[in-house]
């Protein structure tokens, strides 16, 4: 049973530059969420897809913030002309689709550096 | 609006002591989740559980406790013979129930314990 998988674990880069990373949820799971911790702070909710749709964004993504889920399965988080203030922990998150109540499991996150 | 408060934001306990974490939430809606992750410092968030507004028992699996009382908007969390392993930021969250589709996660800042041996 495979959990949340996220490429790359770290990331350096400098001011200007564009990253990209990625997140495979747990394979039955149809939601997917990704999220931005910064030291000291508890995730704060960036995006939220189902299946390929991307039916939420919070205004923390500004436009330089681009989110994809082309197929429904794994997902992409861009970062173009990267900041300083961009360092952060990005958490992936999936959840199965319930009627309910569900709970959202966690990736190892990718922990990005701006110099 | 949802939030959720961990007044403590760091706690140092000696092995074998018991620590409780504290977690006070605000919330509008009569139906709401209730969460508990751990974050060791690999970075990963552990999901621990899982209450629902409706489900006020108290739950215990092996060390851990948790107190969920509505009356107080609390939900905390109880380690008992606490262990160096435990040693972690833990983090309460709370959830609405499902709007648009989804539930909208609110996480608190986290609580750093450690456990020293």
């Amino acid at each position: 049973d495979t959990g949340v998988s996220q490429d790359p674990r770290h990331k350096i880069t400098k001011r200007g530059q564009n990253v990209t990373f990625r997140c495979d949820p747990i394979s039955e799971h149809n939601r997917l969420y990704w999220y931005r911790q910064t030291l000291g702070q508890g995730p704060e909710f960036l995006t939220y897809f189902q299946n390929e749709a991307q039916l939420e964004k919070s205004r923390l993504l500004s436009d330089r913030f681009s989110a994809e889920r082309p197929k429904g399965s794994f997902s992409t988080l861009e970062i173009q002309r990267t900041e300083q203030g961009d360092s952060a922990m990005y958490l992936c998150a999936s959840s199965p689709r319930t009627l309910v109540q569900e709970t959202q499991y966690f990736g190892p996150g990718t922990r990005l550096l701006v110099l | 609006a949802q939030k959720v408060t961990q007044a403590q934001t760091e706690i140092s306990v000696v092995e074998k002591e018991d620590v409780t974490l504290d977690c006070v939430y605000e919330t509008r809606d009569t139906t709401y989740y209730l969460f508990w992750y751990k974050q060791p410092p690999s970075g990963e968030l552990v999901f621990l559980i899982r209450r629902n507004s409706f489900d006020e028992q108290n739950e215990i699996s092996g060390r851990y406790s948790w107190n969920f009382q509505k009356s107080t908007s609390s939900f905390n969390f109880t380690i008992t013979a606490s262990q160096v392993v435990d040693s972690a930021v833990y983090f309460c969250a709370l959830s609405e129930a499902p709007s648009g589709g989804y539930q909208k996660v609110t996480f608190g800042i986290g609580t750093k314990l450690q456990v020293i041996p």
